[in-house]
């Protein structure tokens, strides 16, 4: 079965710092992925997403993933985190061909100290 | 600009009762999922519905019910709540396969005490 495995469960961070959340998936053919944040109290965005092309993906408010297909894994990174990042972040993932359900990791909380 | 709404954002409810979340969106999406979130187990799909009168059983769907008689609506139910069912409830849509990503409602926090 197709799993999402997101090792880092909370991060604190200074703002300023570099961040690095780590996403892998178990599935091995063509695949779609994504990053979502959940804001506290609000409901899941989209961050950004890949589907096929430059392995690097920008989104939103400065994120960025990198695809790495030979590691299976898709890393959300910012250089330079804000106070306004303190959310919670999902990566999800599914496959390329026909109606496949979106498979969500269990997030990473992350917390950036003013 | 509505998007996914949810009715209810909150409920409580005794353990027994019954209840019915709303999930409506104005985008025309084919498809439309159930989600329950939990601390520290992220979202898990109860339901979800490929098309207008069409439903399917996701990960976790012991205990609900769903419906979709109309395109635009998406409703699930709790016959007899039990506290294991106290969670937060995102409804999403979607045009098709997965590639677009999924429009997310903003939640239904139910506690069932």
């Amino acid at each position: 079965a197709q799993s999402v495995s997101q090792h880092n469960h909370h991060v604190i961070l200074s703002e300023a710092a570099s961040l690095e959340l780590g996403c892998n998936y178990s599935y091995g053919g063509t695949v779609n992925l994504f990053w979502y944040v959940q804001y506290p109290g609000q409901h899941l965005q989209l961050l950004l997403k890949y589907f096929s092309g430059d392995p690097l993906v920008k989104g939103i408010k400065g994120f960025e993933a990198e695809f790495i297909k030979s590691k299976f894994s898709f890393n959300l990174r910012k250089p330079s985190v804000q106070w306004s990042d303190t959310a919670e972040y999902f990566c999800a993932v599914t496959r390329n061909t026909g109606f496949q359900k979106l498979v969500f990791g269990t997030g990473t909380r992350l917390l950036v100290s003013p | 600009n509505a998007g996914v709404t949810q009715t209810p954002k909150f409920r409580v409810l005794k353990t027994g009762q019954s209840m019915t979340l709303l999930c409506a969106q104005d985008m025309n999406h084919e498809y439309m999922y159930w989600y329950r979130q939990d601390p520290g187990m992220g979202l898990r799909l109860i339901h979800y519905s490929v098309g207008e009168g069409t439903t399917a059983k996701g990960e976790v769907p012991d205990g609900y019910n769903v419906s979709r008689l109309k395109k635009q609506n998406f409703l699930l139910g709790l016959e007899s709540a039990a506290p294991s069912q106290t969670s937060v409830y995102f409804c999403a849509s979607s045009y098709g396969a997965d590639r677009y990503g999924y429009t997310f409602g903003s939640g239904t926090r139910l506690t069932v005490v």
